[in-house]
């Protein structure tokens, strides 16, 4: 039972280059998340979806893109990644109101 | 504007000791408070609380929710060093379910 896998695990970047971070869950989940969480400032929330091909802003959604096309995965872009997004990124899913979040193993980016 | 604070930021404690975390909440609506423990990487589910004055218990953690004061504390008794880790709090506003996050609690169990 993989519950939410994010890939890759870390990556290096050249400011103004692009890279999409994949996230995917095998629990038939229906809302997906996906968090930044830096030093002193605690997971904040940058877009998130509650269904196949639904996508809404979070918190900072500035710098990025995402997309659900299909219920299982939930992809974040960077178009021109900036020092500032420098981070570790989580994406978490959720199978209901009841139920506390499923996160997946994180994705720490550098860009430099 | 959501907003939850956790206290203390970090605590030292000796392995055996009874600690109590803080989380307090200030949101337009709210569903849910849910505490989570990271360790290393992802944060991993301990409790949600809904309702005012129930303890949720596992094993020696234990936690409860007071909607009234808009707090709840984490207790962990006799602790052990395998308790070290950063202690989150997240309310839930109803909306999407997107969860409001505290900068959360760092506790160092020592032998």
């Amino acid at each position: 039972n993989a519950g939410v896998t994010q890939t890759p695990k870390f990556r290096v970047l050249k400011t103004g280059q692009s890279m999409t971070l994949l996230c995917a869950q095998d629990m038939n989940h229906e809302y997906m998340y996906w968090y930044r969480q830096d030093p002193g400032m605690g997971l904040r929330l940058i877009h998130y979806s509650v269904g196949e091909g639904t996508t809404a802003k979070g918190e900072v959604p500035d710098g990025y893109n995402v997309s659900r096309l299909k219920k299982q995965n939930f992809l974040l872009g960077l178009e021109s990644a900036a020092p500032s997004q420098t981070s570790v990124y989580f994406c978490a899913s959720r199978g209901g109101l009841t139920y506390g979040y499923t996160f997946g193993s994180g994705t720490r980016l550098t860009v430099v | 504007e959501d907003k939850v604070v956790q206290s203390p930021l970090s605590l030292v404690v000796h392995e055996g000791d009874t600690v109590t975390l803080n989380c307090s909440y200030e949101v337009t609506n709210f569903r849910s408070l849910l505490w989570y423990k990271q360790e290393k990487k992802a944060p991993t589910f301990l409790f949600m609380l809904t309702s005012s004055g129930i303890e949720k218990k596992s094993g020696r953690l234990s936690s409860i929710l007071d909607k009234k004061e808009l707090f709840s504390i984490l207790n962990i008794t006799a602790t052990q060093t395998g308790d070290s880790a950063v202690y989150l709090c997240a309310v839930n506003p109803g909306t999407a379910s997107k969860l409001t996050f505290g900068t959360g609690t760092r506790l160092q169990v020592t032998l």
